[in-house]
This record gives structure tokens, C-alpha cells and sequence, in this order.
């Protein structure tokens, strides 16, 4: 099955540097590669994601890239802020199928402690 | 619209006990799933419905089932609950179209599950 690994596995920057996290996936059938922001005690929430068919997309100070020969992905968060302090995690979401059902099966990374001190 | 609602937030059990977690969404969407998360080893998926009638295995599905009877509810149990199951369980259904080869997945607030 596929295998997403993450790093780094926690990350401290200072308020207005970047921060980049990075994503391996195994499988190269993977497709859609969300990335989801979880505050403490709180539930994942999607915040970006790219599909295979594109190098790269932004959404104002986060940004995504893939590689699909290296199969790699990354998140780029630019002039960040202590309310970017969370855990971050990518995913790698493969076409399968069930009971004759398509749909898309997401495996996620380990998850990326982000620290930004003001 | 509430999105996806998981009762309850918290429970403490024994171990060998049973109990049931509910997961209930009002988006119409097809698909739901069981994740537990623990640290540092992201979200695992249990168990997951492709739609009203269906289950299907995860990737750590020992220890547990899941029933669909409506298509809004997604339950899962615990028959015989372990130390090893103390976790935080995430509910999360999505809606994918036929021609789309991907999705976007909506999660509950969580269950904080502790087995004594």
C-alpha cells in the first residue's frame, strides 16, 4: 500500500520567516495530495491541496509544490505567524475501489509540529 | 449545518468493556471514514464506507466494527476494549464525484478515548 513519510517532525521558526515541510509518497498512482492544519484539541482542517496534474498552487502565504518523478511534496509558509503554530500533515490519496465504488483512499504523514515564536 | 459531529468527546473505560462511537454528517456525502490518531504517527484509517450498506477495512482494523445503516450515520465499536486503544478517534466523510480523482475530506472535533 502507500507510504507517506514526513519531516521534519517538528520545526521551530521565528515570526516572519518561512517554513517548509516536506512529503514522500511510495505509490506513483497517487493523485490528490491535501495538506491539513490541526490546533491542539482540534480537528484536522484542510488548508491546501494539489492535484497530480499541477507543479504548483498558492493560496496567499501557503504554498504547494509536487514532484511527481521524485515523488515528492512540499508546504512553503511564508512571513509566518504565531497563529500558523499548529501540526501539519500531508497526505497522498490513491484511486481505489470497493465493492465496484471508486474513491479516493488518503494516507497520511506523521504529522509536523510547527512552532513560530513571536 | 453542523458538518460532521462525533459523540461522545471524551470516555473512559475499562478494559473489556464495549462501547460505540457515532459519527453522524449532514453534508450528503457518500463516503466516511475511521481514523485513530496517535503520537507521532499521524491518522491510521480503521475502517471506511463507501456509502449507505457498505464497510470496508482499514488499515488497523483489528479490535473494532462498523455499521452504516443511514447514510449520515457511521458507528463504530469496540466490543472488547484494550490499553491499546486508548486514542483519539476522527470521524471524516467527503463527497467525490464520479470523474474526479480525488477528494476533500471534512472531519468531526474528535473522541478522546482512555482504556484503563
Amino acid at each position: 500500500g502507500e507510504n507517506v513519510e514526513q519531516h521534519p517532525s517538528t520545526l521551530s521558526v521565528q515570526e516572519g520567516d518561512s517554513a517548509v515541510i516536506k512529503c514522500t509518497y511510495s505509490d506513483s498512482a497517487s493523485n490528490y495530495f491535501p495538506w491539513y492544519k490541526q490546533e491542539l484539541g482540534k480537528r484536522p482542517q484542510l488548508i491546501i491541496d494539489i492535484r497530480s496534474n499541477v507543479g504548483e498552487k498558492k493560496d496567499q502565504r501557503i504554498a504547494v509544490t509536487l514532484n511527481k518523478t521524485a515523488k515528492h511534496f512540499s508546504l512553503h509558509i511564508t512571513e509566518t505567524q504565531p497563529e500558523d503554530s499548529a501540526v501539519y500533515f500531508c497526505a497522498a490519496s490513491i484511486r481505489a475501489n470497493a465493492g465496484g465504488t471508486s474513491y479516493g483512499k488518503l494516507t497520511f504523514g506523521q504529522g509536523t509540529i510547527l512552532t513560530v515564536h513571536p | 449545518n453542523a458538518g460532521v459531529t462525533q459523540t461522545p468527546k471524551f470516555r473512559v473505560l475499562k478494559t473489556g468493556q464495549s462501547m460505540t462511537l457515532l459519527c453522524a454528517q449532514d453534508m450528503n456525502h457518500e463516503y466516511m471514514y475511521w481514523y485513530r490518531q496517535d503520537p507521532g504517527m499521524g491518522l491510521r484509517l480503521i475502517h471506511y464506507s463507501v456509502g449507505e450498506g457498505t464497510t470496508a477495512k482499514g488499515e488497523v482494523p483489528d479490535g473494532y466494527n462498523v455499521s452504516r445503516l443511514k447514510k449520515q450515520n457511521f458507528l463504530l465499536g469496540l466490543e472488547s476494549a484494550a490499553p491499546s486503544q486508548t486514542s483519539v478517534y476522527f470521524c471524516a466523510s467527503s463527497y467525490s464525484p464520479l470523474d474526479s480523482f480525488g477528494f476533500k475530506a471534512f472531519f468531526g472535533q474528535g473522541t478522546r478515548l482512555t482504556v484503563v
